[in-house]
C-alpha cells in the first residue's frame, strides 16, 4: 500500500519565525490532506489539495502531485501553533474506499 | 453545520467488558469512517461506510470489533471482551457524497482506557 512519510519529526521554533513541513508519498493520490492535532486530539482540517498550492491566512500548503510531495508552510508562527501535524493520503487506485493513510507527524513546539 | 460528534468523548473500562461508541457524521455526508489512534501514532483505519453499507474492513478489526450503520446515518463501533491493547484514541469521519470532493472531517474522538 501507499506509503506516507513526513519530516522533521520534530521541530522546534521561537515565535515568529517561519517553517517549512514536508510529506512524501509513495504513489499517486486523490486525496491529500493536512491536519492540525490539538492537544485534546481532536484533527483540525487545514488543507485538502492533492494537487495546486492553496493559502489560509499564515498557512499555506503546496502540493506537487508529479513528484509525489506536499509542503506546509506556516509563516510567523504563534505559540498556538503548537501541536502535531498530520498529513493523509488516499492513493489513486481501484479497490480502496478513501480511507486516508495517514504519516507520523511532526511535532511542533513554538516557543514564546 | 454542527460537525462530526462522537460519543463518549472518554469510557474507562475493565479488562473482559464490551465497551460501544457513537459517532453522528455531518448531515447529508454518506460517507463514515472509523479510526483508531494509539500514542504517538498517526490515526489508522478500521472501516468504511457508504449509506449504511459496510464496504471495507482493515486488518486491525478483529472479530471482537463490530460496527453498524443501520440507517445510514450514525454508527456505532462496539469491542467486545476488550484487552488492555484496545486502549487508543477512536476516530470518526465523515465526507460528502460524490467524487469531486471526498475531503474527510474528523469528530474528537472517544478515548477508552482498558484497565
Amino acid at each position: 500500500g501507499i506509503q506516507v512519510e513526513q519530516s522533521p519529526p520534530d521541530l522546534i521554533l521561537q515565535e515568529g519565525a517561519n517553517s517549512t513541513l514536508r510529506c512524501n508519498f509513495s504513489d499517486s493520490v486523490n486525496n491529500l490532506q493536512w491536519f492540525h492535532q490539538n492537544p485534546w486530539g481532536q484533527l483540525i482540517n487545514l488543507f485538502y489539495i492533492p494537487s495546486g498550492t492553496k493559502q489560509n491566512g499564515r498557512l499555506s500548503a503546496t502540493t506537487v502531485a508529479t513528484e509525489r510531495y506536499s509542503l506546509l508552510y506556516i509563516s510567523s508562527s504563534q505559540t498556538t501553533d503548537s501541536g502535531v501535524y498530520f498529513c493523509a493520503a488516499h492513493p489513486n487506485y481501484g479497490g480502496s474506499q478513501g480511507n486516508l493513510i495517514f504519516g507520523k507527524g511532526t511535532k511542533l513546539s513554538v516557543k514564546p | 453545520d454542527t460537525g462530526v460528534s462522537q460519543d463518549p468523548r472518554h469510557k474507562i473500562t475493565k479488562r473482559g467488558q464490551n465497551v460501544t461508541f457513537r459517532c453522528d457524521p455531518i448531515s447529508e455526508h454518506n460517507r463514515l469512517y472509523w479510526y483508531r489512534q494509539t500514542l504517538g501514532q498517526g490515526p489508522e483505519f478500521l472501516t468504511y461506510f457508504q449509506n449504511e453499507a459496510q464496504l471495507e474492513k482493515s486488518r486491525l478489526l478483529s472479530d471482537r470489533f463490530s460496527a453498524e450503520r443501520p440507517k445510514g446515518s450514525f454508527s456505532t463501533l462496539e469491542i467486545q471482551r476488550t484487552e488492555q491493547g484496545d486502549s487508543a484514541m477512536y476516530l470518526c469521519a465523515s465526507s460528502p457524497p460524490g467524487q469531486g470532493n471526498n475531503e474527510q472531517f474528523f469528530g474528537p474522538g472517544t478515548r477508552l482506557t482498558v484497565l
